[in-house]
């Protein structure tokens, strides 16, 4: 069964603090992994996926096949980083499966 | 290019009444997914459909849900009857469906309090 975790529902850092989101998945294949960020009051967007191997607003993730992680990382955060972010798995052809979000507060 | 389009955005029904929502896609997206996000919870499919043709509606709880989508365009998600538990913010969303394009595109939501 595909499955995808988030540890921490809350994550507070300071601006200018490193921060690191972690996302655990479970599925037999081999899925393609997305971060999706809330905004407030905005709708549900992408961020990164790992098939892009990009840097989006500063923010990057790694695919750990060995430790089936896509943890995500910015090392300066900043306030507008602010949201609610998604960890989502996909298998090619089907729909995705979201992990239950992580509020990533960042202080001033 | 244009967003999905849902409506309406907010919806207050008491508990056996019927309810609809609206989702426009963005245009040529093959791909069209409905979910209910309960809060504090991230968002659980309910039904997907490629063109016009459902491809996974395995978690869609059909003794109260319906979804359609004519012509392969709009959809529409019906609960009747709806219950306490219905009460969500459902989400539609569309992909291009293509091998290198495999992201979902969100719209909005549909706020929905049954009480």
């Amino acid at each position: 069964a595909q499955r995808v975790t988030q540890p921490e529902k809350l994550l507070s850092v300071f601006k200018g603090a490193p921060v690191e989101l972690k996302c655990n998945y479970s599925y037999s294949g081999s899925p393609e992994l997305f971060w999706y960020v809330q905004y407030s009051r905005q709708r549900l967007q992408l961020l990164l996926r790992h098939i892009s191997r990009e840097s989006i607003k500063g923010f990057t993730a790694d695919l750990n096949k060995g430790e089936t992680s896509f943890h995500l990382k910015k090392p300066f955060a900043q306030e507008e980083d602010s949201a609610m972010y998604y960890c989502a798995l996909r298998n090619y052809g089907q729909n995705f499966v979201f992990g239950p979000g992580t509020r990533l507060s960042v202080l001033p | 290019e244009a967003g999905v389009a849902q409506s309406p955005r907010y919806k207050i029904i008491e508990k056996r009444q019927s309810v609809a929502f609206w989702c426009n896609p963005i245009s040529g997206h093959a791909t069209l997914y409905w979910y209910q996000q309960i809060l504090g919870q991230g968002p659980k499919l309910l039904i997907q459909f490629q063109n016009n043709g459902v491809v996974d509606d395995s978690q869609l709880p059909k003794d109260r849900f319906s979804a359609e989508r004519l012509k392969g365009v709009d959809s529409t998600l019906k609960i009747q009857p709806a219950k306490l538990e219905d009460s969500a913010v459902y989400l539609c969303a569309s992909s291009p469906g293509t091998i290198t394009a495999t992201e979902a595109f969100f719209g909005q939501g549909t706020r929905l309090t049954v009480v």
